[in-house]
């Protein structure tokens, strides 16, 4: 596909399980972040990796949230012992390079019920 | 500290105004990063513009055009002849040199009726 694709679209989950969502980034792109979207704002910012490696992992809110990246392409955002604060839009994004042009997927929502 | 200001929540206008969205940034850093982005009911973000701080000068792309001043701390986004297809949420975001990260504002709604 042309542009960054992130499956599920929607997931509903009870409170305290564990979530997978999944991000395909533009083929060729070194960078990918993850950022979460509430309602009535702005993306915030969770992490960053440049090609395996998460050279930026400083918005993840706690040790419940962890994302890997393990070839270089394809990214899991893994979200542990779910919590009702966590809803929100899941955004996924990818770059050539870092501070260059961002494309971003159409998000994951997430409901945390 | 990193933060983006969008003070305007919500802009209604008729089609053909012209309208500006205010953006005010902060940040201590000299080499640093302007974005602007259209998110449409859809969800997609779409990206519109990327500006360095090194470069003042003004960006006019068909009926978006872009402010950038430095000595406001602002990157004002103005669409000519507004249209309804430029109903969306519009944010602006900062990223500094050595984080790659885009901190955004909370965004401003435009609607734009026929």
């Amino acid at each position: 596909g042309a542009g960054v694709s992130q499956t599920p679209s929607n997931k509903v989950t009870e409170k305290g399980k564990y979530v997978e969502l999944r991000c395909d980034p533009i083929s060729g792109h070194t960078a990918l972040y993850w950022y979460r979207q509430s309602l009535g704002q702005g993306p915030e910012f969770l992490i960053y990796f440049q090609g395996t490696g998460a050279a930026d992992d400083s918005g993840l809110p706690n040790d419940r949230f962890f994302a890997v990246r393990p070839e270089g392409s394809v990214s899991t955002l893994k979200i542990q012992r779910t919590e009702r604060g966590d809803s929100a839009v899941y955004l996924c994004a990818s770059s050539l390079a870092g501070n260059t042009e961002a494309f971003f997927g159409q998000g994951t929502r997430l409901t945390v019920v | 500290a990193q933060k983006v200001t969008q003070a305007q929540t919500e802009i209604s206008v008729v089609e053909k105004e012209d309208v500006t969205l205010d953006c005010v940034y902060e940040t201590r850093d000299t080499t640093y990063y302007l974005f602007w982005y259209k998110q449409p009911p859809s969800g997609e973000l779409v990206f519109l513009i990327r500006r360095n701080s090194f470069d003042e000068q003004n960006e006019i792309s068909g009926r978006y055009s872009w402010n950038f001043q430095k000595s406001t701390s602002s990157f004002n986004f103005t669409i000519t002849a507004s249209q309804v297809v430029d109903s969306a949420v519009y944010f602006c975001a900062l990223s500094e040199y050595n984080t790659d990260k885009l901190i955004f504002g909370t965004g401003t709604r435009l609607q734009v009726f026929p």
